[in-house]
């Protein structure tokens, strides 16, 4: 079973440039988390999906900032425009509705520096 | 602001020796998530504790979750160096689906 996906892994960009990432989930995974890792910081909570509804959107730092999930599969955030302090680096996570530990499980990232 | 504080911070010690991780917090999780993470990969999912008390166990890895379900151990026994990673803890607060970071362990064990 392929694991959680996300595209690209790296991006580099200047400051008040538009970035898009994507991430794919586990097949059948109706929850689709966005978290991101800021340099020396722990991880922290972005956004919650369930199917293509935000269910929690909480930690989503500012306006520019903006998250879809059309149909329900992949999802998107899109950085506009983008600033010094977004780098870091950006995780998504699927876990299975059916789950009442909801285990949550990790793609590889998208590291993004802005310059 | 919940906050889950892992200790220690750095860890560096010899193959076969035996190694602790705590993980504490002043808020409730309904459950907690134990991940390890290589550089340029994502957090790689360990165990899941969702009772107060409960101990799972993963080969040399014992995993503790505390009986009023705000802190939580990851004991190593006989380390080996395949064991060095970052190693955090998540806490589900109540309620929700979001995991609470912990700030990480980041152990290397020597040959």
């Amino acid at each position: 079973e392929a694991g959680v996906t996300q595209f690209p892994s790296h991006s580099v960009i200047e400051k008040g440039q538009t970035v898009t990432l994507r991430c794919d989930p586990i097949s059948g995974h109706d929850n689709l988390y966005w978290y991101r890792r800021v340099m020396g910081k722990e991880i922290k909570f972005l956004l919650h999906f369930v199917k293509e509804s935000k269910q929690d959107e909480s930690g989503m730092p500012n306006n520019r900032f903006l998250a879809e999930r059309t149909g329900g599969t992949y999802s998107t955030l899109k950085v506009q425009p983008a600033e010094l302090e977004d780098s870091g680096v950006y995780f998504c996570a699927s876990s299975w509705k059916g789950q009442t530990s909801y285990e949550q499980y990790f793609g590889p990232g998208t590291r993004l520096t802005v310059t | 602001t919940q906050l889950l504080e892992q200790s220690p911070q750095f860890l560096s010690i010899q193959e076969g020796e035996n190694l602790t991780v705590y993980c504490n917090s002043s808020s409730v999780f309904s459950s907690l998530q134990w991940y390890r993470q290589e550089p340029g990969e994502g957090p790689v999912l360990l165990v899941t504790v969702v009772t107060g008390g409960e101990v799972k166990k993963l080969k040399r890895l014992t995993f503790q979750f505390g009986d009023a379900r705000k802190d939580s151990s990851l004991h190593i026994t006989a380390a080996q160096p395949g064991d060095t990673g970052l190693y955090l803890c998540a806490g589900r607060p109540s309620g929700t689906y979001k995991y609470i970071f912990g700030t990480g362990t980041r152990l290397k064990v020597l040959a």
